[in-house]
């Protein structure tokens, strides 16, 4: 089945480290976004890449980086420098990030915590 | 600043109840508006999107309008049923042409 496949489900971090959150998709989607969801609030746009080999940054970028070497995969790091990231990071993937009315399509999540 | 807002934040129906949810945005330039619906511990499900020149869009039991004029998008839910019970959010994609999220409505359907 097509899909987007975030893992891990669950993911701890230490103080001072860095830790890559894997979001991958074969559903050919060009557009592929990382959102931050804090209790009780809506989601947050962290970073977002629309084409290969390239990213921009959302509303909350500080401390966390991005790659987009393939299609396929998006990883996020969450860096030592971010100092609140416990939450809920969701990503997602839409067939064209420059026509605004495709639906976004998600994952079901990493739940980070500071241990 | 764009700003999405969801009233009410939590709201319990019994089963079979028609009901409205709301969202209001402040950012009158609107691509489109969508609905989504987020179960405990997932991602979001698209329900909805409703493109700017459109005012409402429909699918199955589910309704959403948009009234761009007042800055108000409703989703109507007919004849509800226990497993509506979820998260629903809105959101808002407007000159940046990113979404903007409401911090959703949490709806439970009682049997």
């Amino acid at each position: 089945d097509g899909g987007i496949t975030q893992s891990p489900k669950y993911l701890f971090r230490k103080e001072g480290q860095n830790v890559t959150l894997s979001c991958e998709q074969n559903l050919n989607h060009d557009a592929m976004y990382w959102y931050r969801q804090d209790p009780g609030q809506g989601l947050r746009l962290i970073y977002y890449s629309q084409i290969v080999n390239d990213f921009q940054k959302g509303d909350i970028a500080e401390g966390y980086s991005v790659s987009r070497e393939k299609k396929e995969s998006f990883p996020l790091t969450v860096t030592s420098a971010q100092k609140n990231p416990t939450a809920f990071y969701l990503c997602a993937s839409s067939i064209d990030g420059r026509n605004s009315n495709q639906p976004q399509h998600f994952g079901d999540g990493t739940r980070l915590s500071i241990l | 600043k764009q700003e999405v807002t969801q009233i009410p934040a939590a709201l319990s129906v019994p089963e079979g109840e028609n009901l409205v949810l709301n969202c209001s945005f402040t950012d009158s330039a609107i691509y489109n508006l969508q609905w989504f619906r987020q179960d405990p511990g997932k991602g979001l499900t698209s329900l909805l999107l409703i493109q700017s020149s459109q005012r409402e869009q429909t699918s199955g039991r589910l309704n959403a309008s948009l009234d761009k004029s007042s800055g108000r998008s409703t989703l109507y839910i007919a004849a509800s049923q226990p497993g509506d019970s979820a998260t629903y959010l809105c959101a808002h994609s407007g000159s940046a042409r990113q979404l903007t999220f409401g911090s959703g409505t949490q709806l439970t359907v009682l049997p």
